[in-house]
């Protein structure tokens, strides 16, 4: 059964430094997303991508943030000079979408930790 | 997104049935209902989804009242993997999930 994946399942960074987390979605799929999740807390919404755009974003996704599809597979959420409270867990999606509904299918996730 | 409510916290022995609660009742009529688990860390996965009519898979059942303001979901035979936080989310742009705190199912053996 195809899955999502993520790279990397862990990643260390110190503080004022940049990320790129990989994810491959399913590979049918048109709808691409990134939520993240601090520890014990809820799963935040950050962005959704359409087209090769953004198509929503969240207020959390701000300047520091940016996603890419920079080729037929991979995409990709880059987080300029991170901050201590960037440390959590983002999770990759994407949507097979049929009218309406919008069946979310989730990456194992990426752990952030940033020092 | 309507605001969804679900009990914090649910206890099922292993091998009955859960079912578990969740009221949407600011839905809109062309809004679905969604429901995921996440299970410890791990990315939350999909179990079903519905509109109005009751729905089920190989996981899961969902019951939806005919007025679409509260909906259960039923784990038939629930094992101690099924252990788990449980989201029901009823997203009015279909794109932008909103998890809130969900209902922390324990299966008891």
């Amino acid at each position: 059964e195809p899955e999502v994946t993520q790279t990397p399942s862990h990643q260390v960074t110190q503080m004022g430094q940049e990320v790129i987390l990989r994810c491959v979605p399913i590979s049918n799929h048109l709808y691409f997303y990134w939520y993240r999740q601090i520890l014990g807390q809820k799963v935040e919404f950050l962005v959704s991508f359409y087209n090769n755009e953004i198509s929503e974003k969240s207020e959390i996704f701000d300047d520091q943030f940016s996603v890419e599809r920079p080729d037929g597979s991979n995409f990709t959420l880059k987080i300029r000079s991170t901050k201590l409270e960037d440390s959590a867990m983002y999770f990759c999606a994407s949507a097979r979408v049929t009218g309406n509904v919008y069946e979310q299918y989730f990456g194992p996730g990426t752990r952030l930790t940033v020092t | 997104d309507a605001k969804t409510t679900q009990p914090p916290s649910m206890d099922c022995a292993e091998g009955r049935a859960a079912n578990l609660p969740c009221n949407h009742s600011t839905i809109s009529g062309n809004e679905y209902v969604y429901w995921y688990r996440q299970i410890h860390s791990q990315g939350p996965q999909y179990i079903i989804h519905g509109l109005k009519n009751n729905e089920t898979n190989e996981m899961a059942s969902l019951i939806i009242t005919e007025d679409r303001k509260s909906s259960t979901l039923i784990l038939p035979h629930a094992t101690l993997r099924d252990t788990a936080v449980y989201y029901c989310i009823a997203p009015n742009t279909g794109n932008q999930f909103y998890f809130g705190t969900g209902t922390s199912l324990t299966v008891i053996p």
